[in-house]
């Protein structure tokens, strides 16, 4: 079964803190993506992947660093965190290009900045 | 860029009553999927339908949507509410010749109540 697998599933850190948020997909996808979803914005696309090594940038990108290591595991890195991005992050695979595309999400991972 | 627009914020209906969310797009790529997601409460997107044909009605648990490319429109419809529909609804873009990017609309929450 399809499977992303995100960590931590909470995390409260302070200000200016260094926050990693871990992805990890075992369904053989290329493509990954992490979105931040808040009320009254929906998801937004912060960076996405399509291949260890690659990053593309998305719509929110600020004040986010990224980094696909492998074909499974996609990192999210906050290097100074801001109140600004206490939210709940998604991460999400897809086998995009085909007319059978899937796209799976992670459970999430709600971040505090206090 | 690419865009999603769909109904705004909230509606609610009563059960048995029909169903339909707007969501329209923007993008200059001639070939884009189509998706509609549902997200319950505490729980993350799951898909509920998608399309890449023109003109083709799709289905999926009684709610359905047709993908006009001459009016850049994915509607999603049913055609009776049920108590069980209450959730955010999401309308989505992937653009493969952007490497695959996903981009969400705004969201729509439906609240249906008997």
């Amino acid at each position: 079964e399809a499977a992303v697998t995100q960590s931590p599933r909470n995390k409260v850190t302070v200000t200016g803190g260094n926050v990693t948020l871990s992805c990890r997909q075992t369904n053989s996808h290329n493509y990954m993506y992490w979105y931040r979803q808040d009320t009254g914005h929906g998801l937004r696309l912060i960076h996405y992947s399509y291949g260890a090594g690659n990053l593309q940038i998305g719509d929110v990108p600020d004040g986010y660093k990224a980094t696909r290591t492998t074909q499974e595991d996609f990192f999210l890195l906050l290097e100074l965190a801001s109140p600004s991005q206490t939210s709940l992050y998604f991460c999400a695979s897809s086998d995009a290009g085909t007319e059978n595309t899937e796209v799976f999400f992670g459970k999430g991972t709600r971040l505090t900045v206090v | 860029g690419d865009s999603v627009t769909q109904t705004e914020g909230l509606v609610t209906l009563t059960e048995g009553l029909p169903v339909m969310l707007n969501c329209t797009y923007q993008t200059i790529y001639s070939n884009p999927f189509l998706f509609w997601y549902v997200q319950h409460l505490n729980e993350s997107p799951r898909l509920l339908l998608k399309s890449f044909t023109d003109n083709k009605r799709t289905e999926h648990q009684g709610f359905h949507a047709t993908l006009h490319k001459s009016s850049s429109s994915f509607h999603l419809q049913k055609s009776s509410a049920q108590l069980s529909d209450s959730a955010l609804y999401y309308c989505a873009l992937m653009n493969n010749n952007a490497g695959a990017k996903l981009t969400f609309g705004g969201g729509t929450r439906l609240t249906v109540r008997p």
